[in-house]
């Protein structure tokens, strides 16, 4: 059972322009979305956070959508570089008095960013 | 180093044998995850520890799987008797606990191979 789902495998945006990733979730419980970007060979790095008492979080070229009645987020990046060339994931924990626990992640967007 | 530490970066074992894989964690960072990532699929949970007791092992497939944190730094994840199916990436995770400004920060993943 997939709880956290990225039904895109791949997306190929031209640079300068916007990137839109998509996740939708189904466990009513999550309360807390990441977004992480992996290299080839790296671990995850994480980009961006939203906790569900917001429906937008912004930071610099990065912006995390939260739509909870949908069940959906989604990521935007503007402007695109190529730099930004990667697999994103999208993941979501249930939060406690502890932070966030462990994280259900998608199964990740290759993102390709055409110079 | 600041980073999350995780050695040997690539193991290859032969069906049945034993492996250990390392974890050495952000200096100060409470919170210590396993992590496993098998091909196209996003990483998967296996087991949390808050400073030396596991909190969580829910994600474990099996009791071929154990993971260690002794003196609540570095942690060692053993795999029994191994099989191909345990070959994956697998990813160790550090964070301090909390709040939510505290996301997991990844290491670049032991690859394991069972032959």
């Amino acid at each position: 059972d997939q709880q956290v789902k990225q039904n895109s495998p791949s997306l190929s945006v031209q640079e300068g322009r916007i990137s839109i990733l998509n996740c939708d979730y189904t466990n009513s419980m999550f309360d807390y979305f990441l977004w992480y970007k992996k290299y080839p060979a790296e671990g995850p790095t994480f980009l961006i956070s939203i906790s569900s008492i917001k429906d937008k979080n912004e930071d610099g070229r990065f912006t995390v959508f939260l739509n909870k009645s949908a069940k959906h987020l989604s990521l935007h990046i503007v402007p695109s570089q190529p730099g930004d060339s990667a697999v994103y994931f999208c993941a979501a924990s249930r939060g406690s008095n502890f932070g966030n626990e462990k994280l259900t992640f998608g199964t990740g967007t290759r993102l390709t960013i055409i110079p | 180093g600041a980073g999350v530490s995780q050695t040997p970066s690539n193991k290859v074992t032969e069906k049945g044998k034993y492996v250990e894989l390392r974890c050495d964690p952000i200096s100060g960072h409470t919170a210590l995850y396993w992590y496993r990532q098998s091909l196209g699929q996003g990483p998967e949970f296996l087991i949390y520890f808050q400073g030396t007791g596991a909190a969580d092992d829910s994600g474990l497939p099996n009791d071929r799987f154990f993971a260690v944190r002794p003196e609540g730094s570095v942690s060692t994840l053993k795999i029994q008797r191994t099989e191909r199916g345990d070959s994956a990436v697998y990813l160790c995770a550090s964070s301090k606990q909390g709040n939510y400004n505290s996301p997991l920060h990844f290491g670049n993943g032991t690859r394991l191979t069972v032959t």
